[in-house]
């Protein structure tokens, strides 16, 4: 079991703030990197899939950056709107085979 | 195109008592797997299928857990005796692929032991 780290646990802004949470993972052997989204009552849901250094990713107002070498990842939400309240899941894997996820960041926007 | 299901949404059971959960995977989905959450934890992995064969179980509680995949496609996913302990959301998740494509979440089960 790898450990992943999460923070912060949670997070609560105003609609219109913008947010980022931070992923920590081992550095070493590193396979892939993803970001989900798990809203209550739903299935979590990918945002992305990382595999190489320096990899940025982009989805509407929703971004992530990735350094392996020093073993972590950001998420940023660009002015946050409700829908975005949410847990935001990372999962690191150090194979090709499993994902270890970390506790997660609950993100809550109020209007 | 549907996603993964799984089922029941719910269930609370006594302590000792059996329970079952079902997944179905997206069809054409090779690997298949079962995490559990328990509460405010990230998802613990359980078990991983490659088709019908199951090739990561080392974090699965022998003892009382049990799982299977017929034919490579639904899965089944068993606890007996049920104890305290075990209540917790268990996740049935899809991929076409190893780690480097996104994994598919059904809804999961949230389980309730009495």
């Amino acid at each position: 079991i790898l450990n992943v780290e999460q923070s912060p646990q949670s997070l609560h802004v105003q609609e219109g703030d913008s947010t980022n949470f931070t992923c920590s993972f081992p550095s070493s052997n590193f396979y892939a990197l993803h970001w989900y989204r798990w809203e209550t009552a739903k299935s979590p849901e990918a945002l992305f899939v990382m595999t190489l250094n320096g990899d940025e990713k982009k989805k509407g107002r929703i971004s992530a950056t990735l350094n392996t070498k020093e073993g972590y990842s950001y998420l940023y939400i660009k002015g946050s709107q409700p829908e975005d309240s949410a847990t935001y899941l990372c999962a690191f894997a150090n194979s090709g085979y499993a994902l270890n996820f970390g506790k997660g960041t609950s993100l809550l926007v109020t209007p | 195109e549907a996603g993964v299901v799984q089922s029941p949404r719910y269930k609370i059971i006594e302590k000792k008592q059996p329970v079952a959960f079902w997944c179905n995977p997206i069809s054409g989905h090779n690997t298949l797997y079962w995490y559990r959450q328990n509460l405010g934890q990230g998802p613990e992995l359980l078990i991983r299928y490659e088709n019908e064969e199951a090739v990561d179980d080392s974090q699965l509680p022998k003892d009382r857990f049990s799982a299977e995949r017929l034919k490579g496609v639904d899965s089944t996913l068993k606890i007996q005796p049920a104890e305290l302990g075990d209540s917790a959301v268990y996740l049935c998740a899809s991929s076409p692929r190893t780690v480097t494509t996104e994994a598919f979440f059904g809804q999961g089960t949230r389980l309730t032991v009495v």
